[in-house]
């Protein structure tokens, strides 16, 4: 079975900071990892992810995560955070990775970033 | 490409009546859906998986007979909330998984619907 955890509900950063969000991930297969956004009362949208090849993936709007398999990790990053980051961010773990039937999800608890200036 | 179109996006209805949200793929076949639902400050919790053609899989916990779903074509899917009471109040977020090689690797979420029960 899979699941997700993401440590800390909430966090703040300055324009300008890094933003440091974390995940941690339990797989009993080679998983399969993604990071949404979500704005208020809107869908999903996927940052990035990382299925295989390359540990570091880099996404849309300048973020980027490493999957670390030895710390079971998939951390996601920016350098420089903008007021238009604040969101809820949302690691999540795709159930059949490696298999045919993906596409369903175990999803993290989220972590709501604000961006203060 | 990869749109997926989720509707209405606001529904409001009385206690006991029955809401139809629909999940279309635009621009793609979807071979299989995927509802979720979310309740204020949570995480989203998947409810049912649908294939096209077949009875929806249902997660543990979810009442089949409650949370209707029906998948009947490659680009639509529908979920119907029977009988609705308020705790039903939730965001409902489908996603569909395309058949085309290119995206195998991930499904592609709707807008969600934001359903209040009064």
């Amino acid at each position: 079975a899979q699941s997700v955890t993401q440590l800390g509900s909430h966090v703040s950063v300055s324009e300008g900071a890094l933003v440091l969000l974390r995940c941690n991930y339990s797989s009993s297969v080679p998983p399969y990892l993604f990071w949404y956004v979500q704005y208020p009362n809107q869908g999903l949208q996927l940052l990035l992810k990382y299925t295989t090849g390359a540990t570091l993936v880099k996404g849309i709007n300048g973020f980027e995560a490493e999957f670390k398999k030895s710390e079971t990790s998939f951390h996601l990053t920016k350098p420089s955070a903008h007021m238009s980051d604040a969101a809820e961010y949302f690691c999540a773990v795709d159930r059949n990775a490696g298999g045919t039937s993906y596409g369903k999800l175990t999803f993290g608890q989220g972590t709501i970033l604000t961006v203060h200036p | 490409g990869a749109v997926v179109s989720q509707h209405p996006s606001r529904v409001i209805c009385k206690s006991g009546t029955s809401v139809k949200i629909e999940c279309r793929s635009l621009d793609f076949q979807a071979t299989t859906m995927f509802w979720y639902r979310q309740f204020p400050k949570q995480s989203l919790m998947l409810m049912a998986t649908s294939n096209e053609g077949s009875k929806a899989t249902y997660e543990q916990g979810v009442e089949k007979d409650k949370f209707l779903i029906n998948h009947a074509s490659l680009t639509l899917s529908t979920l119907t909330v029977t009988s609705a009471h308020p705790e039903d109040s939730s965001f409902y977020i489908c996603s569909a998984r395309s058949s085309w090689a290119r995206f195998e690797t991930e499904a592609f979420f709707g807008q969600g619907t934001r359903l209040t029960v009064v």
